[in-house]
Formats: C-alpha cells, structure tokens, sequence
C-alpha cells in the first residue's frame, strides 16, 4: 500500500492569513503528483497535475512546488478566504502503477471571518 | 466532453442486504475507474482500479466487489452489507496520469 502523508490533519486560519501544508511520498519510481480540493457537499476538483522536480504551479492565490528527489509537495493559500474552506487531497502516480491514484488522508482547511 | 454519472446519490439499506452501485462515463474510451470511500471522519479510501474490461485490482480486503462489464461501465456490489460498509462512495475516472474526475457521490447508510 502506497503511503501518503498530508500534514497537518485539519488548520484553522483566520481570513486574510496565508498558509500552506504538505504532501509526502515515497520518491522511488515517481511519475506524477496530483492535488485536489473537496468543499463539502461537492465531490474532488483538481487543483494541479505536477510531473517534474522543482515545478511550481499556480492558481490565482493557490500556488503549489514539488520537490521529486526528496517526495514532498508543498500547497500554499496566499489571503485565504472562507470560500478556500475544504479539504486538501494529494496523490501521487508512481511508475509501474498503472496511473492509480492513491490519496492521502487529506487537510481540512476552515477559514474564519 | 466528458461526463461521469454515478447513482443512487442517497441509499438506505439494511444489513444482510446485497448492493449495486453504478458509474458510468461518457466522451471517452478506455479510461481508468475507480471506486473510493470516505468513511466518517477519515480520508478517500481507494476500494477498486480498473485500466480495462474485467481488468480490476482491489486494494483493500473488504465485503465489496467491483465489475467493469462494459468499457465505461464500473458496478460496485456487495452480496451481504454490514454495518461498517457505510460511508460516501465515490466514482472517478482518468485517463494516463491526468487528472481524475469524481461522480457526485453516493451516501450509503447501513442499518
């Protein structure tokens, strides 16, 4: 079984902070690491497909970098808003794995007014 | 374009009781299904992945089955649900390494 770790489990921030948590995967055998957002009562959405060492990539005020070598992918929230209120999911692809995605357990972002 | 439907979105059932779940996809071929879970209070479980026909691989011993009878067709059944098979159920699909797209999910309570 693939082990992914998000870090932390759950944040609370108040509106207008920025933050960021973490993605860890294993580095051998890397293809691909994808980052999802799940609001409440809505199913995943993707944020970003990353695929090469030192990437960065960026959504309006959502940014995220991915470090392959050493298996971890930072995601950043600049001026979060309650609206960024979900749950962050990582997955990484790994070669010879058929494309599967395997998700961490997830951040669950609350923004507060 | 694309479009993934799964059904029923709510379902009661009791224990002992057999189940089907169906996703379907349209505006592709040959895309990768999957079925997870999100039991309350923790992560997207990956259950079943299939890359074809009848090619499915279960990544956690469990009381569900998944069969993949048509190329854009993915069923997840149980002949006998238990308590502990309740939860929100979720079918996506990819294709390659690109990213997945999630049906609007199924909440499944076992009574």
């Amino acid at each position: 079984i693939l082990n992914v770790e998000q870090s932390p489990q759950s944040l609370h921030v108040q509106e207008g902070d920025s933050t960021n948590f973490t993605c860890s995967f294993p580095s051998s055998n890397f293809y691909a690491l994808h980052w999802y957002r799940w609001e409440t009562a809505k199913s995943p959405e993707a944020l970003f497909v990353m695929t090469l060492n030192g990437d960065e990539k960026k959504k309006g005020r959502i940014s995220a970098t991915l470090n392959t070598k050493e298996g971890y992918s930072y995601l950043y929230i600049k001026g979060s808003q309650p609206e960024d209120s979900a749950t962050y999911l990582c997955a990484p692809i790994l070669t010879g794995g058929g494309n599967k995605l395997t998700f961490g357990t997830g951040t669950q972002l609350k923004v507060e007014l | 374009s694309q479009t993934i439907h799964q059904w029923p979105a709510t379902l009661v059932q009791p224990v002992g009781s057999p189940l089907s779940l169906e996703c379907t996809v349209e505006g592709t071929s040959n895309p990768n299904l999957y079925w997870y879970r999100q039991a309350a209070g923790r992560g997207l479980q990956l259950l079943f992945y299939s890359i074809g026909i009848d090619q499915i691989s279960s990544e956690v011993p469990q009381n569900l089955s998944a069969s993949r009878p048509q190329d854009r067709q993915f069923i997840l059944s149980s002949k006998k649900l238990l308590l502990s098979d309740s939860g929100f159920y979720l079918c996506a699909w990819s294709f390659g390494g690109a990213e997945a797209f999630f049906g609007q999910g199924t909440r499944l309570t076992v009574v």
